[in-house]
């Protein structure tokens, strides 16, 4: 099956710098790619997501960056602020009339220190 | 629209007893997948149910189990329960079967002493 993996475990940035979180996935078949963030006590929320066929997606101070090839994919957070201080998750799927079935990163614990 | 809500928010049990827990998904969307959160493991995935169907389940022993009413509400059973059951229980919705985009609930933590 597959398998994600996901770095660093923690970082810890100052506000204003950029965070890069990095995962790799093993199953080529895959091709779909979302992050979660989820805030200390809260659900998980989609934040971002990137499908197979598209290299780079932005919105605002995040970006998602897909490498097929090397099977790996990173989230970028510029101009950090203290609000995106949480845990982020990265997953991978393979998106089939099959069903939904997402496998997930063991998480980033992002502190953004004033 | 209200969001994926699951009850209860907290749950304590003893090993050897077992447990449901209930998830009712956006409304008007299908497929209900269920994900266990611990410290260590991060989020695994347990099943997914559409349409009253499970569609996909992953590498739980079969103590875990679920099911999907008619209404597209979802209860997830856990029986004789561990100490390594001990976790959070996300719930969470989508419209329909094979969508990416997941709405999650807020979960149920469940302690098992």
């Amino acid at each position: 099956g597959e398998n994600v993996e996901q770095h660093p475990s923690t970082l810890s940035v100052q506000e204003g710098d950029s965070a890069v979180i990095k995962c790799t996935y093993s199953d080529s078949a895959s091709n779909y790619f979302p992050w979660y963030k989820q805030e200390l006590g809260k659900r998980p929320q989609l934040i971002i997501d990137i499908r197979s066929n598209v290299g780079e997606k932005k919105d605002q101070r995040i970006a998602v960056t897909l490498n097929k090839t090397a099977k790996h994919f990173s989230l970028h957070i510029t101009e950090t602020q203290p609000e995106d201080s949480a845990v982020y998750f990265c997953a991978a799927s393979i998106l089939t009339g099959g069903g939904n079935k997402l496998t997930f990163g063991t998480g980033t614990q992002l502190k953004v220190e004033l | 629209k209200a969001g994926v809500t699951q009850t209860p928010r907290y749950l304590i049990k003893t090993r050897g007893q077992q447990v449901t827990l209930s998830c009712s998904p956006i409304s008007g969307h299908r497929s209900v997948s269920w994900y266990q959160q611990t410290p260590g493991q991060g989020l695994q995935f347990l099943f997914e149910y559409f349409s009253e169907t499970q569609r996909n389940k992953g590498n739980f022993p079969g103590r875990f189990s679920g099911r999907q009413f008619s209404n597209s509400r979802s209860e997830m059973n856990v029986s004789t329960l561990e100490l390594g059951d001990s976790a959070l229980y996300l719930c969470a919705s989508s419209p329909v079967t094979g969508n990416e985009k997941l709405f999650f609930g807020s979960g149920t933590q469940l302690s098992v002493l």
